[in-house]
């Protein structure tokens, strides 16, 4: 089946350092990719997602390029800041066709970032 | 408000009692999903309901878990005989279609139950 392996957590980084949370992924066919964010005391909230192959998907100064050749979807920032802390999850829905999109999730990264 | 609401926000319970979670999706969002979040996990899968009829419910992990959505809109997860496994957040989602493929068809979330079973 399906699944999504991210890497494990927890991060910290100082304040304007350069972030890269790992995802990969197993899924058959062309899946949808997803970086969801929950921060502290908050509920799950979509970071950005990519359709298909080669495909970038941005919001709020992050990054992440759906790399269908090594099954990837890294997620980047350049300098991340204090308000960035929060728990990060990938995820993917099932290709066009498939009939039902729920999400997969990784496990979850919780970033701290310090001033 | 606008987005996905769920209550209670807290429930707990004793071993072996029955239980009922109600989602209130975002008007007019035809999708509607539910996930259960253990403590240091993503969130998994239970049930995918289009409309009024569960599309999809191959992530229920046995019958003792029920869901209904009888008229479209708010969903009720039931659980029976609840076990001490059964802890954890469950979190409902909802989206306009259904699918993943269109870019305005994202799955919204709200900000869960959290059940404790004694």
């Amino acid at each position: 089946g399906d699944s999504v392996t991210q890497m494990e957590g927890p991060v910290t980084l100082s304040e304007e350092a350069f972030l890269t949370i790992n995802c990969t992924y197993t899924a058959t066919g062309y899946p949808s990719l997803f970086w969801y964010v929950q921060y502290p005391g908050e509920g799950l909230q979509l970071l950005l997602k990519a359709t298909k192959a080669d495909d970038k998907g941005s919001n709020k100064g992050f990054e992440a390029t759906y790399r269908k050749e090594t099954t990837s979807f890294h997620l980047e920032k350049g300098s991340v800041q204090v308000s960035d802390s929060a728990v990060y999850f990938c995820a993917l829905s099932a290709s066009p066709g498939a009939g039902s999109y729920q999400l997969t999730f990784g496990k979850g990264t919780k970033l701290s970032v310090i001033p | 408000g606008a987005g996905v609401s769920q209550t209670p926000s807290n429930k707990v319970t004793e071993k072996g009692k029955y239980v009922e979670l109600r989602c209130d999706p975002i008007s007019g969002h035809t999708a509607l999903y539910w996930y259960r979040q253990s403590l240091g996990q993503g969130p998994e899968f239970l049930i995918y309901f289009q409309g009024t009829g569960a599309a999809d419910d191959s992530g229920l992990p046995n019958d003792r878990f029920f869901a209904v959505r009888p008229e479209g809109s708010v969903s009720t997860l039931k659980i029976q005989r609840t076990e001490r496994g059964d802890s954890a957040v469950y979190l409902c989602a909802s989206s306009l279609f259904g699918t993943a493929i269109s870019s305005t068809d994202t799955q919204y979330f709200g900000p869960g139950t959290r059940l404790t079973v004694l």
